[in-house]
């Protein structure tokens, strides 16, 4: 079974600052996605990947396979970046899921 | 990204009635849905995966005369929790893929609530 491992748990930055969330996991895996999930419940996949580094407007995702470690940055964070991240890494056609990491962003 | 739509949103129920959710693949074929369940902080945590045409594959611990899911087209996919407790109260998510399970699109959700 793979453990995935969230930290930090909990995070609150004021606007603008740049942002590192890190996500760690057991075995191996197929994929790594990066999701975000507003407080209404609905989940936006951000990233999926199995190496290197990817990057979307203020985020980047960025991951080591040899590690089994990714990180989450978002730069010049905003108040509507406040919402909980959750790192799932697939193996074996399934998803597993990290807690999550709740990030305040204060205006 | 491909849009995945759920139905309904949100629902109220009484002990021991049956509901049913909807997961909806809108602009693409959705070779294999998931379905997922979330209880207040807590991670997400996979129920069973279904394929079109094929007899869900569920999780340990998820009963499957509890939760029926029909997957009988590309587009649509179905759970059913019978009988529902009040400790079936939670977070419904569903997710579709196409060839790439990897590749999920996820749902908004369904929320449930069971008095």
């Amino acid at each position: 079974k793979n453990e995935v491992e969230q930290s930090p748990q909990n995070l609150t930055a004021q606007e603008g600052e740049f942002i590192t969330i890190n996500c760690s996991y057991s075995v191996g895996i197929s994929a790594l996605h990066w999701l975000q999930q507003h407080p209404g419940g609905g989940i936006v996949s951000l990233f999926m990947l199995s190496s290197g580094k990817k990057k979307h407007g203020r985020l980047i995702a960025t991951i080591n396979i040899q590690e089994k470690h990714s990180s989450l940055h978002i730069t010049a964070s905003h108040p509507r970046d406040s919402a909980v991240y959750i790192c799932a890494v697939g193996s074996n056609y399934k998803l597993t899921f990290g807690k999550g990491t709740l990030l305040t962003v204060n205006p | 990204g491909a849009v995945v739509s759920q139905h309904p949103s949100r629902v109220i129920c009484k002990s021991g009635t049956s509901v049913k959710i909807e997961c909806r693949s809108l602009d693409f074929q959705a070779t294999t849905m998931f379905w997922y369940r979330q209880f207040p902080k807590k991670s997400l945590m996979l129920m069973a995966t279904s394929n079109e045409g094929s007899k869900a594959t569920y999780e340990q611990g998820v009963e499957k005369d509890k939760f029926l899911i029909n997957h009988a087209s590309l587009t649509l996919s179905t759970l059913t929790v019978t009988s529902a407790h009040p400790e079936d109260s939670s977070f419904y998510i569903c997710s579709a893929s196409g060839r790439a399970w990897e590749t999920q699109y996820f749902g908004p959700g369904t929320r449930l609530l069971v008095l």
